[in-house]
């Protein structure tokens, strides 16, 4: 079965403790993202990846890091998280565009 | 950055009707997606667009890409009580593969 999956689902932390939410897919996309997504706000890419070594900023990307070691994994890494960063957060994979979504991960930073 | 701008905002439609929204923007756009969200999970692509004045069908959805690139529009025929939720559209930007999503519509079918 096609999937995106993040881990965790939830999580609940403190400002400046370091988390990282891990997104997967096993359908062999080249293209990954990572969206946050706020009431009234819609979906805002923070990071993309066409493929492995290559990633781009999308509109909101202060305060978070991106990986793409291999093609499967795109890991969003939040250094230092403060409570602005509290929000819903989705990874995607697609050919070229977002076609799969995972489920969300739901941070809080207190 | 570019935004997208969607109408309604929300819309509470009586089941059997017909449904239709749309998406504009002030800039230009290469593809046009639409997706729907169900509380609890992430968006599912419906439709994809990629040449201006394209018209997709999807069962009962229809999306066209309009001619000046600037907007796209959904329609729903016939909407049933599962087609509940929120219809987001997305671009893509010119510059990149920068996908910019618009606030969404959020959709209620009442029996």
């Amino acid at each position: 079965e096609a999937q995106v999956t993040q881990n965790p689902r939830y999580l609940i932390t403190v400002t400046g403790k370091k988390l990282t939410v891990t997104c997967s897919q096993n359908m062999n996309h080249e293209y990954m993202s990572w969206y946050r997504q706020d009431p009234g706000l819609g979906l805002r890419q923070i990071y993309y990846s066409m493929n492995v070594e290559v990633t781009d900023k999308g509109d909101v990307p202060e305060g978070y890091k991106v990986s793409r070691k291999e093609k499967r994994n795109f890991p969003l890494i939040l250094e230092s998280p403060s409570p602005n960063q509290t929000s819903l957060y989705f990874c995607a994979s697609g050919g070229e565009e977002p076609q799969h979504f995972g489920d969300g991960t739901r941070l809080s930073i207190l | 950055g570019q935004q997208l701008n969607q109408s309604p905002q929300s819309m509470f439609i009586q089941e059997g009707e017909d449904v239709s929204m749309n998406c504009t923007s002030s800039s230009i756009f290469n593809t046009w997606l639409w997706y729907k969200q169900e509380p609890g999970e992430g968006p599912v692509l419906l439709i994809a667009l990629y040449k201006a004045g394209e018209l997709t069908s999807n069962g009962r959805l229809t999306a066209q890409f309009g001619i000046t690139r600037k907007d796209s529009f959904l329609n729903i025929s016939a909407s049933i009580p599962s087609d509940v939720g929120i219809y987001f559209c997305a671009g893509l930007d010119n510059y990149g593969q920068n996908f910019v999503f618009g606030p969404g519509t959020r959709l209620s079918v009442l029996p």
